[in-house]
């Protein structure tokens, strides 16, 4: 079953604009990761916030996390041609933290025109 | 440092036919995970371990079996192919995390199609 799901499913945007994915899951959770995939390829982790955190920066990228909505956002700002690819959140609900065994949503297509 | 690497990167099976998928990782990392990606549904748990000589199911086993006798080593094997199996396997691995979490590195992926 999908614990986490993205939206939207699909997004294109214009180099320069900013780009905002939101993820909902469904139960309690340790922490909440987002991956990107460029078409063909393995997943690359992107940031991690865990359940006692409520925002968190890296670069470009910031994440909220809402655990009492059980939603995360990720932002892209200031995007480019290069941030097209698709972005997975994934959360990781197991007892002690179960880095091993995260449920991943569908993805979001991020397409980012020149 | 290759960090995880996956083998074959193609390949395409008859139904019925057995093949091992090969991940490697040379980060000394205690968890490995397989996951598989079809379209549209996100990836999925396949097998997972906590360590050598430690394997455990994931969300999708069925079809599948796994085994880890070194650190390094996690070979996923399909004992008789069937076209619901083609799809893209990806190997993973982390240090154990506690609560905290850490970051899970993933290969390339395994393209398969069962015919």
């Amino acid at each position: 079953s999908q614990q986490g799901e993205e939206d939207p499913q699909a997004l294109s945007i214009q180099e320069g604009e900013n780009a905002t994915m939101n993820c909902s899951y469904k139960t309690s959770i340790n922490n909440l990761q987002w991956y990107r995939q460029n078409s063909g390829r393995g997943l690359v982790h992107l940031i991690l916030i865990r359940s006692n955190e409520r925002e968190k920066h890296s670069g470009r990228l910031r994440v909220t996390l809402d655990t009492s909505k059980k939603s995360s956002s990720l932002l892209i700002t200031a995007s480019r041609a290069a941030d097209t690819a698709s972005y997975f959140c994934a959360t990781d609900a197991g007892s002690g933290g179960s880095n091993y065994k995260l449920t991943f949503g569908k993805g979001t297509l991020l397409t980012v025109n020149p | 440092n290759a960090g995880v690497t996956q083998t074959p990167k193609f390949q395409v099976l008859k139904t019925g036919q057995s093949m091992t998928l090969q991940c490697a990782q040379d980060m000394n990392h205690e968890y490995m995970s397989w996951y598989r990606q079809d379209p549209g549904m996100g990836l999925r748990l396949i097998h997972y371990s906590v360590g050598a000589g430690i394997t455990d199911q994931g969300e999708v086993p069925n079809g599948y079996n796994v085994s880890r006798s070194t650190t390094e080593d996690f070979p996923l094997r399909l004992l008789s192919a069937a076209p619901s199996q083609t799809s893209v396997y990806f190997c993973a691995s982390s240090y154990s995390t506690g609560w905290s979490g850490n970051t899970i590195y993933f290969g390339e992926g395994s393209w398969l199609t069962v015919v």
